[in-house]
């Protein structure tokens, strides 16, 4: 798999946005940009993916650059709640697909 | 819609005791997974089953890890023997879509988290 680079921590103040950064320079052609979390004591929880397009849902947006080498996770509205690891994950299509493999994320500290 | 179920949620053993983790998945989910995550790491992968066949288990220490999922539903982890180093949170996932679906997401259940003393 593809290998990613985040930020090992980052701050936020509650009710500002948030933008994630990750770094995905050998990504190939195929291979899906996925974000997941990770609250305390639980597991990880999916946010968005994407392949090539921006991408929204109720939770976050996911802005993937032209040459998708990097990519974006922007939550609009940081509350206490997302204080989280957030994952980012390169997914292939392979033989033995849907794998992922996560890196050690980014801490994201929420402040009021 | 009920998430992954993963019991017991916490259990302490002594070195070289044995130790089973059960999982059971969203209903009609095919695909199963085991991950192992030590403190400050990222989750890792042990072993994947497509129904009840194993798809890839080539990070399961298979001297002292095992895992079953008889009839395609519930899963079992195993360690025997087991080391201080496997201390850690072992979580279960499923999807609903198999191989070849790069864009299929995983729901992970709560862990159970180990610790040998």
């Amino acid at each position: 798999d593809a290998k990613t680079t985040q930020p090992n921590s980052m701050e936020s103040n509650e009710e500002e946005p948030v933008h994630l950064p990750c770094n995905h320079s050998t990504i190939s052609g195929t291979d899906y940009i996925h974000w997941y979390r990770q609250l305390p004591s639980q597991g990880p929880e999916y946010v968005i993916h994407g392949l090539t397009s921006n991408v929204n849902n109720r939770m976050a947006s996911l802005a993937i650059a032209e040459d998708r080498k990097s990519s974006t996770l922007i939550l609009h509205r940081a509350t206490l709640r997302d204080a989280a690891v957030y994952y980012c994950i390169l997914r292939g299509v392979t033989g033995g697909g849907n794998k992922l493999t996560f890196g050690t994320g980014t801490q994201l500290k929420v402040e009021l | 819609e009920a998430g992954v179920a993963q019991s017991p949620r916490y259990k302490i053993i002594e070195k070289r005791q044995s130790v089973a983790f059960w999982c059971n998945p969203i209903s009609g989910h095919a695909t199963l997974y085991w991950y192992q995550q030590i403190l400050g790491q990222g989750p890792k992968l042990l072993i994947q089953f497509q129904n009840n066949g194993v798809v890839d288990d080539s990070q399961l220490p298979k001297d002292r890890f095992s895992a079953e999922r008889l009839k395609g539903v519930d899963s079992t982890l195993k360690i025997q023997p087991a080391k201080l180093e496997d201390s850690a949170v072992y979580l279960c996932a499923s999807s609903s879509l198999g191989a070849l679906r790069g864009g299929s997401e995983q729901y992970f259940g709560p862990g159970t988290r180990l610790t040998v003393t």
